[in-house]
């Protein structure tokens, strides 16, 4: 079952505009991923932020993550066409292993 | 490239039948995890390996098994083939230690289609 869910479920921006996406989990976590799938291939993996972090940075990325309000953001800034991907947010929850995935922000960035 | 790599990527095959699909993982990790991602149900965690003992079990059928090998490469069996079972599958791998929870990199997939 999904952990998590991202919101909005599809956002379509010009090149240069930032992109925000939101996700929202139930459970406690030990941390909180997320992946970039090109159409139809594998993940790639962006970030990760543990549960006693707030704000992390990578490059055009910025994550936050409430844990109050089990939520997290993901923000790109300055989106390019390349960035055109479906983007994951994936939950470690407290006590295991394996990583619970939300049903993803597809995110189309027009030249 | 995540140093993941799946064989094969695509697998076409009837309902009834059964199919290995091999992963290996990235060099010196010792979790593999399979996951399998359809339209209807999202990315769903299948199973998880630790240096060749099952880990974890998350939403796998009855009809499909999994093990890690002593060179930690993994395969995933799936039998008795349905419709249904049409998705990619990906395999993953990452540096836990067991207590510690990493990234984890996915393999390019396998994409099989029962007909």
């Amino acid at each position: 079952s999904q952990q998590g869910e991202e919101d909005p479920q599809a956002l379509s921006i010009q090149e240069g505009e930032n992109a925000t996406m939101n996700c929202s989990y139930k459970t406690s976590i030990n941390n909180l991923q997320w992946y970039r799938q090109n159409s139809g291939r594998g993940l790639v993996h962006l970030i990760l932020i543990r549960s006693n972090e707030r704000e992390k940075h990578s490059g055009r990325l910025r994550v936050t993550l409430d844990t109050s309000k089990k939520s997290s953001s993901l923000l790109i800034t300055a989106s390019r066409a390349a960035d055109t991907a479906s983007y994951f947010c994936a939950t470690i929850s407290s006590g295991y292993s394996t990583l619970t995935f939300g049903k993803g922000t597809m995110l189309l960035v027009s030249p | 490239d995540s140093g993941v790599t799946q064989t094969p990527k695509h697998l076409i095959t009837a309902t009834g039948q059964r199919v290995t699909l091999r992963c290996s993982p990235r060099s010196g990790d010792l979790s593999v995890y399979w996951y399998q991602q359809s339209l209807d149900q999202g990315l769903q965690f299948l199973i998880q390996y630790y240096n060749g003992e099952e880990r974890a079990k998350g939403n796998i059928l009855e009809r499909f098994s999994a093990q890690q090998f002593p060179d930690l490469h993994s395969e995933l069996n799936l039998s008795s083939l349905e419709l249904g079972d049409s998705a990619l599958y990906f395999c993953a791998s990452s540096a836990d230690s067991g207590r510690s929870y990493n990234e984890q990199f996915f393999g390019p997939g396998t994409r099989l289609t029962v007909l």
